[in-house]
């Protein structure tokens, strides 16, 4: 089990708004900074957020993250069909068990 | 940027899983790069390996999973970097990525891109 907890699933019909959350505590979340990720179907995941709340070039502005506290979220507005994949938040954490990239679990979005 | 993976896909249970990814468009030994190695199976989700870069020198980060068994290299000739996890179980087999974390050092670090994965069997 990881120490980021997400949601199994999440869905949403087209031009809905989606959030997913990522949980963790203050010896992770709380001291780091959050990335997110999405793994459509047969391809690399991709990064689509970093710093928790930074768009990397590219990554359409439909594509949010926010961070308070313990917490992570990323919301997904006018949902599309496309995006029906896998949603993963990820941070970097040299405290706990060594040096290492931390995931969650991963959510699967539907687009109903 | 862009990394392109290869390796065997099969891999017998005992024997050591080598993978490299090729990277075009950036340097291996850029100081602002760390180039890592994840795997993703359905037991383990996504998973760190390790982790190489250079800064002056070159250093290595290791999952305390898999430390003992796993070597990360960089080659500088080639521009690519290595991954080899020896005594290899069918517990190891995932699908393994390469990816590049810019700016490591920096809170503002981005894991972009990644590799196209390999989807790596251990039979015993």
């Amino acid at each position: 089990q990881s120490v980021l907890t997400q949601p199994p699933s999440a869905s949403g019909t087209p031009g809905q708004r989606v959030t997913i959350s990522c949980s963790g505590s203050s010896s992770n979340i709380g001291g780091n900074t959050v990335s997110w990720f999405q793994h459509l179907p047969g391809m690399a995941p991709k990064l689509l957020i970093f710093h928790n709340s930074q768009r990397p070039s590219g990554v359409p502005d439909r594509f949010s993250g926010s961070k308070s506290g313990t917490s992570a979220s990323l919301a997904i507005s006018g949902l599309q069909s496309e995006d029906e994949g896998n949603y993963y938040c990820a941070m970097w954490d040299d405290r706990l068990n060594g040096p290492n990239w931390v995931f969650g679990g991963g959510t699967k979005l539907t687009v109903l | 940027v862009q990394l392109q993976q290869s390796g065997p896909e099969q891999v017998k249970a005992s024997q050591t899983l080598s993978l490299t990814c090729a990277i075009s468009g950036d340097s291996v030994s850029s100081n602002d790069a760390a180039w890592n190695w994840i795997r993703q199976s359905p037991s383990r989700g996504l998973e760190w390996l390790g982790r190489t870069y250079y800064t002056s020198d070159w250093h290595n980060d290791y999952a305390l999973s898999v430390k003992g068994r796993i070597i990360i290299k960089a080659d500088t000739s080639k521009n690519h970097v290595s991954l080899h996890l020896s005594s290899v179980t069918p517990d190891d087999t995932a699908v393994y990525y390469c990816g590049r974390d810019q700016y490591y050092h920096s809170s503002d670090n981005r894991f972009d891109p990644w590799g196209q994965g390999t989807l790596v069997t251990v039979s015993s």
